[in-house]
């Protein structure tokens, strides 16, 4: 079942906050946030794990909350190159790779 | 390390005919997991294949198949394409040991259906 991501779209002026929020219906075994720019491939940026284990990018930091099945991802002091889709990710399985993804929060940072 | 590849990276076909896309992941990764990309669709998953098996599957019909080699390479084939099938393809490989690996996605394969 494909999470939902809100916001859909968002436009932030250089130096805000954004906050991007992924929810499921599910109960998750780890949630996983890639970065897509136009034309490109998704790009990783952080898994969270049942059980409060991170793995991921330095300066991006994210929730998950196991007991509401949602993870957020907290984007502060945007630069005009946090702009693009990101797509959170949820594994309901462990131990194996599938992963579903939501239908994307488009963010845009403008000068 | 080279990245994971895909070939072709562009395909023009008409309804009725039948596909076949590559994808070679990074070297010394075992998983591959195939996506298609729609607009407002987002990624949805396709298959995913470790060590020759398919291990997981998404809702797709089965016009939708792959398959992986020894060389941990593997084929996404689509018979009898639809207008709808027109989208982005894309391939990620991981590690595979486990359900929380970094995913490294390909370029992707685009796919036109006239």
């Amino acid at each position: 079942q494909q999470p939902v991501q809100s916001p859909q779209a968002v436009i932030l002026r250089e130096g805000e906050d954004a906050v991007i929020n992924c929810s499921s219906s599910k109960a998750l075994y780890s949630v996983h946030w890639y970065r897509q720019k136009h034309g490109e491939a998704p790009v990783f940026l952080m898994i969270l794990l049942k059980g409060g284990e991170q793995k991921g990018h330095d300066k991006i930091s994210a929730s998950f909350n196991e007991k509401k099945q949602q993870s957020s991802l907290y984007l502060t002091a945007s630069q005009l190159s946090y702009s693009g889709t990101y797509f959170c990710g949820t594994d309901l399985l462990g131990g194996y790779q599938k992963v579903t993804f939501g239908t994307g929060t488009k963010l845009q940072v403008i000068p | 390390k080279a990245g994971v590849t895909q070939t072709p990276r562009y395909l023009i076909k008409t309804r009725g005919q039948q596909v076949t896309l590559s994808c070679s992941p990074i070297s010394g990764h075992r998983s591959v997991s195939w996506y298609q990309q729609t607009p407002g669709q987002g990624l949805q998953f396709l298959f995913e294949y470790f060590s020759e098996t398919q291990r997981n599957k998404g809702n797709f019909p089965g016009r939708f198949s792959g398959r992986q080699f020894s060389n941990s390479r593997s084929e996404m084939n689509v018979s009898t394409l639809e207008l709808g099938d027109s989208a982005l393809y894309l391939c990620a490989s991981t590690v595979g040991q486990g359900g929380y690996n970094e995913q490294f996605f390909g370029p992707g394969t685009r796919l036109t259906v006239l």
